[in-house]
């Protein structure tokens, strides 16, 4: 069946600096991948997407490149915010269908 | 207005009561999802509805009714729960057969049982 891995949280990190959560996925066949965000005491929202190999999703800084060869989709961004906490999920699903497989998600938090 | 709207917020209730939880989207999708979010483990998808129809039940106990009168109303009723049924339950929407629409999702009900 479909999976999707990501890193164990909490990822903590000062301002400015250098983010990246790992997701890596499998699947059989070429599924579109997303990162959803979900800040406190709210519900998850989505931040990028990718729907094919090569392409990269960007937002509000953030970037991930679907990566093929490696089953990998991980988010980046250059310079983190504390606005920036929040927990990461990385998801998959087929273009056909509607029903996402999410990681675990991963914690992120930033002190000033 | 959010595009996506859950009530109440949070909710406790004993085991012995009878509760529903309310989710309206305002955003003309047709398909609707509930998910159980619990501490320390992956999201659970529960329910899905596609054009009002209930499509999945992942293995959900019969103490979790869906119903969905339309296709901007869902509701979850809960009857008999147990303590390790406290999670925060979300839900969401998604235009079904479009090609990569994503999930909107809801800000969450906070069940606690009792």
């Amino acid at each position: 069946g479909n999976s999707v891995t990501q890193m164990e949280g909490p990822v903590t990190l000062s301002e400015e600096a250098f983010l990246t959560i790992n997701c890596t996925y499998t699947a059989t066949g070429y599924p579109s991948l997303f990162w959803y965000v979900q800040y406190p005491g709210e519900g998850l929202q989505l931040l990028l997407k990718a729907t094919k190999a090569d392409d990269k999703g960007s937002n509000k800084g953030f970037e991930a490149t679907y990566r093929k060869e490696t089953t990998s989709f991980h988010l980046e961004k250059g310079s983190v915010q504390v606005s920036d906490s929040a927990v990461y999920f990385c998801a998959l699903v087929f273009n056909a269908g509607n029903m996402l497989t999410f990681g675990g998600g991963t914690r992120l938090m930033v002190k000033p | 207005e959010t595009g996506v709207t859950q009530t109440p917020r949070h909710l406790v209730m004993g085991m012995t009561n009878k509760k529903s939880l309310k989710c309206e989207q305002h955003l003309g999708h047709n398909a609707m999802y509930w998910y159980k979010q619990s501490a320390k483990k992956p999201l659970e998808l529960m329910f899905v509805y596609n054009f009002k129809e209930q499509t999945e039940n992942n293995s959900v106990p019969s103490r979790f009714s869906p119903e969905c009168p339309n296709s901007s109303h869902l509701f979850l009723h809960l009857h008999t729960l147990q303590p390790e049924d406290s999670a925060l339950y979300l839900c969401a929407s998604s235009q079904v057969r479009e090609k990569n629409s994503p999930l909107h999702f809801g800000n969450g009900t906070r069940l606690t049982v009792t």
